[in-house]
């Protein structure tokens, strides 16, 4: 186990609606980075919080939002959800968020959208 | 722009044999490369890692093979087990500073 957490495990949702997924980084990590595994695909980057701040972006629109509390666990907002949305979110933590660095993936959050 | 491919979206081996999987990327810059292992319900896991200055390295029953010419990667497992089975994922780091996955193999392990 990578100490990485998520919750919830799976969540229904109507199109329309927000969501709020929240994740746990790794005791000493201080970056989390977002993805995006849609059904038969690799993890595709959100975006990365280091520190609290947005700290790269991947190609999503503005309704994907996340913030990074003092404890350095994150949350991930959709707004306006779409049935494509229908995904497995992932988070990952890692160190500093720099380059070369390993990252450890959480269990996911599976996000059904009707 | 970059991508990462795999060259067969699914691999069977006899338990026992040696597997091969492996990964085709097209961005030169990239100078850090993973391989995770996805089982069915979980978050990918870290399997080894290898930099840009180096061709091989070796980890548990793993190795990963890097040919920077072709812009090729390789995971190789020896005597490969049923705890095996599982989707692979190369994963690339490059100039975009994010990592960006291919579609993943689907390593099947027979008895």
């Amino acid at each position: 186990e990578t100490g990485v957490t998520q919750s919830p495990t799976h969540l229904i949702k109507t199109r329309g609606q927000q969501v709020t997924l929240r994740c746990s980084s790794q005791s000493g990590h201080n970056t989390v980075s977002w993805y995006q595994q849609a059904l038969g695909q690799g993890p595709q980057f959100i975006f990365q919080y280091y520190r609290e701040e947005e700290n790269g972006r991947g190609n999503f629109p503005p309704r994907f939002s996340g913030l990074q509390f003092p404890n350095y666990s994150s949350e991930l907002n959709v707004n306006a959800l779409e049935l494509d949305d229908s995904a497995l979110y992932l988070c990952a933590s890692s160190l500093t968020g720099g380059a070369q660095e390993t990252q450890y993936f959480g269990p996911g959050t599976r996000l059904l959208v009707l | 722009g970059e991508s990462v491919g795999l060259h067969l979206p699914t691999l069977s081996v006899q338990e026992g044999d040696n597997s091969i999987i492996n990964c085709a990327y097209s961005n030169s810059a990239s100078d850090y490369f993973i391989w995770y292992k996805q089982e069915s319900g979980k978050g990918p896991q870290f399997i080894i890692d290898i930099r840009s200055n180096m061709d091989k390295r070796q980890g548990q029953r793993v190795t990963v093979l890097l040919n920077k010419t072709v812009k090729h990667l390789s995971l190789q497992i020896a005597a490969t087990q049923p705890g095996d089975s599982a989707v692979y994922f190369c994963a690339e780091w490059g100039s975009a500073r994010q990592l960006t996955f291919g579609s993943g193999t689907q390593l099947t392990v027979l008895p």
